[in-house]
């Protein structure tokens, strides 16, 4: 069945670095969502993408849709502790408009 | 209240009891989900309600039973669980579903479920 494939699946930082993580399909996608999760919560959302090439930010969080269709990025600027947390994306393949699916997730550790 | 809420946060239930989970949306949205969160694996879609119809059952086992009364309440009952069932159990609420878009899911906070 469709994975979507996210990494890395942790990262440990120094606060005010910049942080990238990416999810990849193996087919292509038309939507992608990317949500981050705090102990004990759900997740919350963060930015989505409809179309391929969209570069969209929410304050120091950037992604965007890849251009093939296949993949997309979340970058973190300036890190701060408080963006400790999971980080999951979720997309829906073009293949099947009512099917979804997420990412296992990237758990990012900030120290201060 | 406002966005997504659910009850109790947090449970523990022996393999013989009978318990239901409850989550509420105030969103005005029509379609809502259950979801399981084990440690280190994607979210694991149970169920999905679209205009309180039951469109989704990814062959979750029948001690799981879910009921959506409106579309503004979802209950998951459970009964005889096993030990492997525990993890944290997410509602969340969209729009819509299906119709050629993933439209936004908003997630409650979950409820954290131990069965011993």
């Amino acid at each position: 069945g469709q994975q979507l494939n996210q990494s890395p699946q942790s990262m440990f930082i120094q606060e005010g670095e910049d942080v990238s993580m990416n999810c990849t399909s193996s087919s292509i996608f038309n939507t992608w969502l990317w949500y981050k999760q705090d102990p004990g919560e759900g997740p919350v959302l963060l930015i989505a993408l409809y179309k391929a090439g969209e570069l969209t930010s929410n304050g120091r969080l950037t992604a965007q849709f890849g251009i093939t269709r296949k993949d997309s990025f979340l970058n973190i600027s300036a890190s701060i502790p408080s963006d400790v947390g999971i980080y999951f994306c979720a997309g829906q393949p073009n293949s099947n408009f009512n099917k979804f699916y997420f990412g296992s997730g990237t758990k990012l550790n900030v120290k201060p | 209240e406002t966005g997504v809420t659910q009850t109790p946060r947090h449970l523990v239930m022996g393999m013989t009891n009978k318990k239901s989970l409850k989550c509420e949306q105030h969103l005005g949205h029509n379609a809502m989900y259950w979801y399981k969160q084990s440690a280190k694996k994607p979210l694991e879609l149970m169920f999905v309600y679209n205009f309180k119809e039951q469109t989704e059952n990814n062959s979750v086992p029948s001690r799981f039973s879910p009921e959506c009364p409106n579309s503004s309440h979802l209950f998951l009952h459970l009964h005889t669980l096993q030990p492997e069932d525990s993890a944290l159990y997410l509602c969340a609420s969209s729009q819509k579903y299906g119709q050629g878009a993933l439209y936004e899911q908003y997630f409650g906070p979950g409820t954290r479920l131990t069965v011993t």
